[in-house]
């Protein structure tokens, strides 16, 4: 069975500080991507990073691509309270059958 | 405008009943899914289709039956349903071969 474990589960941090969300497998994934979601919606993409070590950043948001393309990190600098939400990460698996497979999640909140 | 666009955005119904949940998306993509969100936001894939044949199946129980009509509608039809079948359905698209995915704002099914 493909894992992907996501960590932590939940965060409630002050404005302005830093964090990071973890996302690890056995599984070496083609790509792997990080999504937010909000209440009563769908996620939606945020980045997708294909190359093993590959960093790519988003404003406040750096994510990076494990060298072995089995894990990957989140980092989020000075955090706001509009970044609250439910971050997912998603590995692509190739083979027969195209899989995606979803961490559980982290529930972020960043308080005022 | 709305990319992936599902009905109905509720659905609340007695066990036993059958019900259909309707996905459409414009995005001209050939892979659409299925996928169940539970009360601890784990997003688990239940079906993929792509152009029309079922690709993936991830044991599911029978009494959930996938239909698609064309490449850009994916309906979900549940007969006799339960209690554990409560959860958010998600339909989303992707195009085959990319990993990115676009879902729909999710259908809310309370089962009673």
């Amino acid at each position: 069975t493909q894992l992907l474990e996501q960590s932590p589960q939940f965060l409630s941090i002050q404005e302005g500080e830093n964090l990071t969300v973890y996302c690890n497998s056995s599984s070496v994934f083609s790509s792997l991507q990080w999504y937010r979601q909000e209440p009563g919606e769908g996620p939606v993409l945020l980045v997708t990073v294909v190359t093993g070590g590959e960093v790519k950043k988003l404003k406040r948001l750096t994510f990076q691509f494990g060298d072995a393309r089995k894990d990957s990190s989140l980092h989020i600098t000075a955090a706001q309270p509009g970044d609250t939400g439910l971050y997912l990460c998603a590995g692509a698996l190739r083979g027969r059958d195209d899989k995606i497979i979803f961490g559980k999640g982290t529930r972020l909140h960043i308080l005022p | 405008d709305t990319a992936v666009s599902q009905t109905p955005k509720y659905l609340v119904t007695q066990m036993g009943n059958d019900k259909s949940i309707k996905c459409e998306q414009n995005l001209g993509h050939d892979t659409m899914y299925w996928y169940k969100q539970d009360s601890k936001k784990f997003l688990k894939i239940m079906f993929s289709y792509n152009n029309k044949e079922l690709i993936i199946n991830e044991t599911v129980p029978n009494r959930f039956s996938p239909k698609s009509p064309d490449k850009a509608h994916l309906n979900l039809h549940i007969n006799s349903l339960e209690l554990g079948d409560s959860a958010v359905y998600f339909c989303a698209s992707s195009q085959r071969g990319r990993d990115t995915q676009y879902f729909g704002p999710g259908t809310r099914l309370t089962v009673l």
